[in-house]
């Protein structure tokens, strides 16, 4: 299995602060990894896909890089409506889909 | 309204069986492979499994793997999870989520969910 490590688990941040949430897999997966935003009891909802592809919809302050093996979640322009919990998902292989821990974004 | 619509969770025993609905709409459920993903109580996402759009292929995660299986209704735009001996680790708020495409020996990500059902095996 690839496992996918998310760091920070908990990040503090401000109205209008920039933050980066990273994701690193076990081994290579190219870029096909996904992002997702979920808040408190809500499902998670698509933010990107193949590491940088934004969804229809979602505000062009989200941005994603990275290939391989190391990969980033950058959030301009901190809004309220932003603090949530972050997940990476790889799909480079199926067997298994696998997701980071997750990030939780909090209000300083 | 693009639109998934999870069912069927409820408190069991353990050892016991339960059955999973979603009822898909706003798409056309037929042409997307879909899948279960699960979340335990404080804790983060975790895929549980996949079938194909014509329902000819299916795949499991190890902890569920002989416990549970998959099927779908394209008819009925529905996918099922059939649950049994389940475990008090099965407890879980579980979502149905669409794949971007139809096959799911490629890798996919998930492009709609559902607000979940939750399910809690206990005593």
């Amino acid at each position: 299995d690839i496992h996918m490590t998310q760091a920070p688990s908990t990040l503090s941040a401000s109205v209008g602060d920039t933050v980066t949430i990273s994701c690193r897999a076990s081994r290579s997966i190219s870029s096909w990894l996904a992002w997702y935003q979920q808040k408190p009891g809500k499902a998670p909802k698509l933010l990107m896909s193949d590491a940088s592809d934004l969804e229809s919809g979602v505000p062009s302050r989200f941005s994603g890089s990275g290939s391989g093996t190391e990969f980033t979640l950058t959030i301009n322009n901190l809004q309220p409506d932003d603090f949530a919990t972050y997940y990476c998902q790889q799909y480079n292989t199926f067997l298994p889909y696998t997701f980071g821990q997750g990030t939780k974004l909090e209000l300083k | 309204e693009v639109l998934l619509l999870e069912s069927g969770g409820e408190l069991v025993q353990p050892g016991g069986s339960l059955r999973l609905s979603c009822d898909a709409s706003g798409f056309i459920f037929s042409n997307y492979a879909m899948n279960w993903v699960r979340q335990a109580p404080g804790r983060g996402l975790e895929w549980v499994s996949s079938i194909s759009a014509d329902h000819e292929t299916t795949s499991y995660a190890t902890s569920v793997k002989g416990r549970v299986t998959v099927s779908r209704d394209n008819s009925k735009h529905s996918l099922y999870l059939q649950m049994s001996s389940l475990r008090p680790e099965d407890t879980a708020l579980y979502y149905c989520a669409k794949s971007s495409g139809d096959d799911i020996l490629k890798g996919d990500y998930f492009d709609l969910w559902g607000q979940g059902t939750q399910v809690t095996v206990s005593s």
